[in-house]
Order: structure tokens, then sequence, then C-alpha cells
């Protein structure tokens, strides 16, 4: 499969726990972008990359939360101190600069108990 | 801001009848538009997308800028149409970013 890769497709955690999910984008995509899809909602912006630089910050994204893609490939999203609200499908999706269509993974699940 | 509201969470239809997705947007520039689906335990994928003004899989939605509105459409649905469909808008200067609508799931019906 050459399509946006995301590792653990599943986590559970304690509440207070980090987490880290890490995402592999299709290899000529220099954009990556992190969103959050919760229960009978559609999928909501995190954050963007532009090969190595975050470009993009949502409000959603709170000082526990923090984005890199060190070496403009892989992408990692680190939840610190992991609360009940962060019960999600977090996905990834990878594009080419100036063009719109984004490819998507198939997510990260996260439930925190 | 910008905003994508999907109004129906929820369509049933029986095959061979007629489909429409409702979408509305608010921005008050010229936003790019799409369609995404997602079947049963598949990723995203784009359906397709206002500037290609192409058909896929039968499906056309046409951009209405005077009703901010992007309306997907079928003819006649199939029992494979059944899916999650998200209306998502791109601001062309932003790094584009997708606003998603809440979605709505079709269900056809045999």
């Amino acid at each position: 499969d050459t399509g946006v890769s995301q590792n653990p497709r599943h986590k559970i955690t304690k509440r207070g726990q980090n987490v880290t999910f890490r995402c592999d984008p299709i290899s000529e995509h220099n954009r990556l972008y992190w969103y959050r899809q919760t229960l009978g909602q559609g999928p909501e912006f995190l954050t963007y990359f532009q090969n190595e630089a975050q470009l993009e910050k949502s409000r959603l994204l709170s000082d526990r939360f923090s984005a890199e893609r060190p070496k403009g490939s892989f992408s990692t999203l680190e939840i610190q101190r992991t609360e009940q609200g962060d019960s999600a499908m977090y996905l990834c999706a990878s594009s080419q600069a100036g063009r719109g269509e984004a490819f998507f993974g198939q997510g990260t699940r996260l439930t925190v108990v | 801001a910008q905003r994508v509201t999907q109004p129906e969470k929820l369509l049933s239809v029986f095959k061979g009848a007629p489909v429409e997705l409702k979408c509305n947007y608010s921005y008050s520039g010229s936003p790019e538009l799409f369609w995404y689906v997602q079947y049963s335990r598949q990723r995203l994928q784009l359906l397709l997308r206002h500037i290609s003004r192409e058909s896929i899989k039968g499906f056309t939605a046409d951009l209405n800028k005077g009703e901010t509105s992007f309306h997907l459409k079928k003819p006649f649905a199939q029992e494979e149409d059944s899916a999650m469909y998200y209306c998502a808008l791109s601001l062309n200067n932003a790094g584009n970013m997708l606003t998603f609508g809440g979605g709505t799931r079709l269900m056809v019906k045999p």
C-alpha cells in the first residue's frame, strides 16, 4: 500500500498518560495535515506542515498537543496528559503544495479510559 | 470564519431513485469545494472537486455561489453508493487546509 500510513491503528490509554502517533505520508507529498474526528462529526483541522515547517495550528490544538515532522517526511503527533475528551479518531493526510486534493490515512483511534 | 453545513445526518433512498446530498458553505471569498466519501471500513477519499467539473461514479456537484451551495447529485442511486459523504472547502491561500461539514450517511436500500 503506497498510500498514507498511520500507526498504531488503535490505542487505549489511561487518563494522564502520554501517547504518540505516527504518520507516513505519500513519499512525493510535501504537505502533511493532522485532523481529529469525533463520533458523528466531520474531521476538524489540527495542524499542517509544508516539508518540516509547521505552518498552521488550529485553536483546537492545546498546549498538550505537539506535532513534529523533523525531516519533512514522517510526522508524529504527541498528546501529553491525555484526557477523556481526547478520545477520537486522529487522521493524517498529505498533498502536494498548490493542489487541494488531500489523501487520507486510515486513522488512529484513541480511547482514553 | 468559514463553515460547511450538511443539514441531513442520514439520507435513505431506494435503489434507482435520485439522490441529492445538500451542502451549504459560508465564506466571503472564493473557496475550493470538495466532496469526500468514506465507504465502510475504508479511508476517507476524494470523490470530486468543483474545479474539475467532472462526474465521478455518476455523481455531479455544481457550485452555486449565489446560494453558497455545493449539492451532490446522482440520478440513479446504487447500493454500492451507501457510505458517509463529507462536503469540504479549502481556502486557496491557506495551505489547502480543509473545513469539513458534519457528514451525511447515505443508505441505498435494495
